[in-house]
């Protein structure tokens, strides 16, 4: 079945970066793109871009823009998102979600989530 | 922040039907299909929903989706116990180039 397994929990500094990963399962990773979504403490979901496992095409929130980098590594089937300067408020569960397309796509299944604490 | 609007919560008693409503904009539901997601208690949010009625294989035909204008709602038929999550629209919005979600509706089982 399609899976999606993400890394462990981080706790990191304010001013630190947190690189969070995603592996695949059960489809051919190149069809389709992740798109990343958060939660903070709750609150409700933020999406955060995608980018495309074919092609490594990215759209990115305009309000991370220049602070969060998606990536793929397709021989692993992994997708990764680097988030730098990092602040308090960037204290969320990260998921990651299939997503055919930029625009005209639903996000499922979803990963597990990654806790990522920012606190000095 | 958001910027579809739901209501914080809704609530019905078993066998019920539960209604949740999704207000946005020409932007995003006026132009760009709609999902809807369930998250259950301390679980990964579920895809409930896609382009604007179309339920995934195993998803209970007691949901369902709809969508005239700039709203959406989703009908929770047959309310059952274990429906008590944590409801989100969501819609690409034109204006900012990226998905925007709903506020959120907490459903309760009373």
């Amino acid at each position: 079945q399609v899976q999606l397994v993400q890394s462990g929990a981080e706790v990191k500094k304010p001013g630190a970066s947190v690189k969070v990963s995603c592996k695949a399962s059960g489809y051919t990773f190149t069809s389709s793109g992740i798109s990343w979504v958060r939660q903070a403490p709750g609150q409700g979901l933020e999406w955060m871009g995608w980018i495309s496992a074919y092609n490594g095409d990215t759209n990115y929130a305009q309000k991370l823009q220049g602070r969060v980098t998606m990536t793929t590594d397709t021989s692993t089937s992994t997708a990764y998102m680097e988030l730098r300067s990092l602040r308090s408020d960037d204290t969320a569960v990260y998921y990651c979600a299939r997503s055919k397309a930029a625009r005209v796509s639903w996000f499922d299944p979803w990963g597990q989530g990654t806790l990522v604490t920012v606190s000095s | 922040q958001s910027v579809l609007t739901q209501p914080p919560s809704a609530s019905g008693t078993p066998g019920q039907r539960v209604t949740i409503s999704c207000s946005g904009s020409s932007s995003n539901i006026g132009s760009n299909y709609v999902y809807w997601y369930q998250q259950l208690p301390g679980t990964a949010p579920k895809l409930l929903i896609y382009t604007n009625n179309q339920r995934p294989s195993g998803v209970p035909d007691r949901f369902s989706g709809s969508k005239s204008g700039t709203s959406a709602s989703l009908a929770i038929s047959g309310l059952r116990s274990e429906d008590e999550a944590d409801y989100y629209c969501a819609a690409w919005d034109d204006s900012l180039s990226g998905y925007v979600f709903g506020t959120g509706t907490k459903v309760t089982v009373l």
